[in-house]
């Protein structure tokens, strides 16, 4: 069983179009992250969620908008896709409640958005 | 702030030759430290990480670290290096430790090339 899966794991489309990525994660895990991977490989942290709640919100546009329904999901959604957008987005989850925080984050296998 | 940095984003090795990838790290206290593979078209996989429990960790598939906080270093090193380790290297340090907040700040990543 895949422990972090994303969907799609190729999204092309147009600028301007708002598109949506999804995140799920059957570790049982209490937080979830997105990252975003530019062309340089240059990874940076985008949101982090625990419990459902946003903890971190780096300095990202507001057409990025991450949603939670539940622990097991982050889903982000973008709207007004822009060229810059084009990157590949990960999703990770980790336990951090109970364990010091020292636990690894797992990573899905990303999605490769190109905006044309 | 806090930064990474790995010095080297490409190198390469011969088939069977020392593989060392440098991370320098700034932090005001020891940090919680990890290595990240990256496979081409993948998510990142945990290689290693150091929690403060033992100076020198060990990692999968044989590659090991020694984190030196005199230095403020946590290179990885693989003594023999094999075809299937030619991959992207990310090193990334959590400084926050003992919060809820899970950040992560990687390095640009190194690209190791393993030559026949």
């Amino acid at each position: 069983d895949t422990a972090v899966s994303q969907t799609p794991k190729y999204l092309v489309t147009q600028m301007g179009n708002d598109k949506s990525i999804k995140c799920e994660q059957n570790l049982g895990h209490d937080t979830m992250y997105w990252y975003k991977q530019d062309s340089k490989k240059f990874l940076k942290i985008m949101f982090s969620y625990n419990n459902k709640e946003l903890i971190i919100n780096e300095t990202v546009p507001n057409r990025f908008s991450p949603k939670s329904p539940d622990k097991a999901h982050l889903n982000l959604h973008i709207n007004s896709l822009e060229l810059g957008d084009s990157a590949v987005y990960f999703c990770a989850s980790s336990q951090e409640l109970g364990t010091g925080g020292y636990n690894e984050q797992f990573f899905g296998p990303g999605t490769r958005l190109t905006v044309l | 702030a806090q930064s990474v940095t790995q010095l080297g984003s490409h190198v390469s090795v011969s088939e069977g030759a020392l593989v060392l990838l440098r991370c320098n790290y700034s932090s005001s206290v020891p940090p919680y430290l990890f290595w990240y593979v990256q496979y081409p078209n993948q998510g990142l996989q945990l290689l290693l990480k150091y929690t403060s429990a033992a100076t020198l960790v060990k990692g999968i598939n044989g590659f090991e670290a020694e984190f030196k906080k005199s230095e403020t270093s946590f290179h990885l090193t693989k003594p023999s290096a094999h075809m299937s380790d030619a991959a992207e290297y990310f090193c990334a340090v959590r400084p926050d430790r003992g919060s809820t907040l899970g950040r992560l700040y990687f390095g640009r990543g190194t690209q190791l090339t393993v030559w026949p």
